[in-house]
């Protein structure tokens, strides 16, 4: 059964940064492209970066480029978030779906909630 | 990367079709057969059910069902169920990134 899990969510001060992961189980995560999906407090869905499955090619969303990096450790079968310089309009809950940009997203993980508020 | 544009609501009594459409440009609906649909309900993560325009994930019950027209994409939900209730998004590749509609509440009366 494919999982993924989202953690390193919380809360954060403007300015300031953060890690997420996702732990994929259940298939074989070096073959897969993975993507990272937000979702602002009552708002639509937002596509934010994705990483091919050698972590070669990477793609970001022109409101996160220069502030996020995405990147993956198939030895730990984990896909990470590097989220610096938050802003208030980064709060939301970050999604881990397992495909690239040109695929269809079938395998979400529940979520991790960042807030960014002093 | 703007979004994708969707009716904010829509609504249908039970065994109703209704029809969501998703309207974006020549960079992204119009250029790649590659728009995929996904419903989500309150506190819970998204869940596909249409991809590459009008294909149906094992599962995934046939009274969803999806087209496409230039640049516009359309989700049809036939015989509409209390349960068919939640958000609705389209998404579409658009060259070395995707991009999400706006979202649609679907109500059922």
């Amino acid at each position: 059964e494919v999982q993924l899990l989202e953690s390193g969510g919380g809360l954060v001060q403007p300015g300031g940064s953060l890690r997420l992961s996702c732990e994929a189980s259940g298939f074989p995560f070096s073959r897969y492209a993975m993507t990272w999906v937000r979702q602002a407090p009552g708002k639509g869905l937002e596509w934010v970066s994705s990483i091919s499955n050698s972590g070669g090619t990477t793609y970001y969303a022109d409101s996160v480029k220069g502030r996020f990096t995405i990147s993956r450790d198939s030895s730990k079968n984990t896909l990470y978030l590097q989220i610096n310089s938050l802003r208030a309009e980064d709060t939301g809950v970050y999604y881990c779906a397992r495909g690239a940009p040109y695929d269809y997203w079938n395998f979400w993980g529940q979520g991790t909630l960042v807030t960014v508020s002093s | 990367q703007s979004a994708l544009t969707q009716p904010a609501s829509v609504s249908g009594s039970p065994g109703q079709s209704i029809t969501i459409s998703c309207t974006g440009s020549s960079s992204d609906v119009g250029s790649y057969h590659l728009v995929s649909w996904y419903q989500q309900h309150p506190g819970k993560a998204p869940k596909l059910i249409i991809y590459e325009v009008n294909q149906r994930p094992s599962g995934v019950s046939n009274r969803f069902s999806g087209s496409k027209s230039g640049n516009t994409a359309s989700l049809t939900i036939s015989g509409l169920q209390a349960e068919d209730e939640a958000d609705y998004y389209c998404c579409s590749y658009a060259g070395r990134n995707a991009v999400f509609g706006t979202g649609t509440k679907v109500t059922v009366l």
